[in-house]
């Protein structure tokens, strides 16, 4: 049950485009379609942005988009916005009705 | 609209116990699995454990597998995550989540629990 790989920190700028990684192994990320991805503002409970790698729960704006390669899943966020700066962390599926997440990644919106 | 109220948190003795509530409403309990997470002040989420809609089948990390038990009540719309033989490292904020397609839809406010003497 190790926590998958996130960069402790990323930024960019208002209205361009910031990629999140997410790296874990076969026996999680790569195993598996399961992969989801939440937005924590300090204070806050997490909020649900993706599931199943790429889909989005209704309310969650089209400029986030999840995506997967081999044992690395993505978080692209699009058209980055002051209130999207936040903390990130992955989760996936390990198997055997096992989750674990990712060391989360702080994001900066500059 | 989808509720999850959680109470029982606090401050507890090494080796002490404590049991975690989660009241849920707005939607049909007995439809969802649920699970437990939590976050030091400070740090990471950590996932907990995962409880079946029918209460029947229970999964734990490896963190706290044989000292915290997670159970549900469908009747009165509640799950619980009872805490034994707890540690300082227990400290955290103690989160409930419905679960939705292996994500985590809906979540508590979560509750502190702080393990100190």
């Amino acid at each position: 049950q190790s926590a998958l790989i996130q960069p402790p920190s990323a930024s960019g700028s208002p209205g361009r485009s910031v990629t999140l990684s997410c790296t874990g192994t076969s026996r999680d990320v790569g195993g598996y379609n399961y992969v989801s991805w939440y937005q924590q503002h300090p204070g806050k409970a997490p909020k649900l942005m993706i599931y199943e790698v790429n889909k989005r729960p209704s309310g969650v704006p089209d400029r986030f988009s999840g995506s997967k390669s081999g044992n690395t899943a993505s978080l692209t966020v699009s058209g980055l916005q002051a209130e999207d700066e936040a903390d990130y962390y992955c989760n996936s599926y390990a198997g055997s009705n096992i989750w674990v997440f990712g060391g989360g990644t702080s994001l900066t919106v500059l | 609209q989808v509720q999850l109220v959680q109470s029982g948190g606090g401050v507890v003795r090494p080796g002490g116990s404590l049991r975690l509530s989660c009241a849920v409403s707005g939607f049909t309990f007995t439809d969802y699995r649920m699970h437990w997470v939590r976050q030091i002040p400070g740090k990471g989420l950590e996932w907990l454990s995962f409880i079946q809609a029918d209460g029947r089948s229970k999964y734990y990390a490896d963190s706290i597998k044989g000292r915290f038990t997670v159970s549900r009540d469908n009747s009165n719309n509640m799950l619980y995550l009872q805490m034994n033989n707890v540690r300082p490292d227990d400290t955290a904020v103690y989160y409930c989540a419905r679960d939705f397609n292996w994500g985590c839809d809906h979540w508590g406010r979560g509750t502190l629990v702080t393990v100190s003497s």
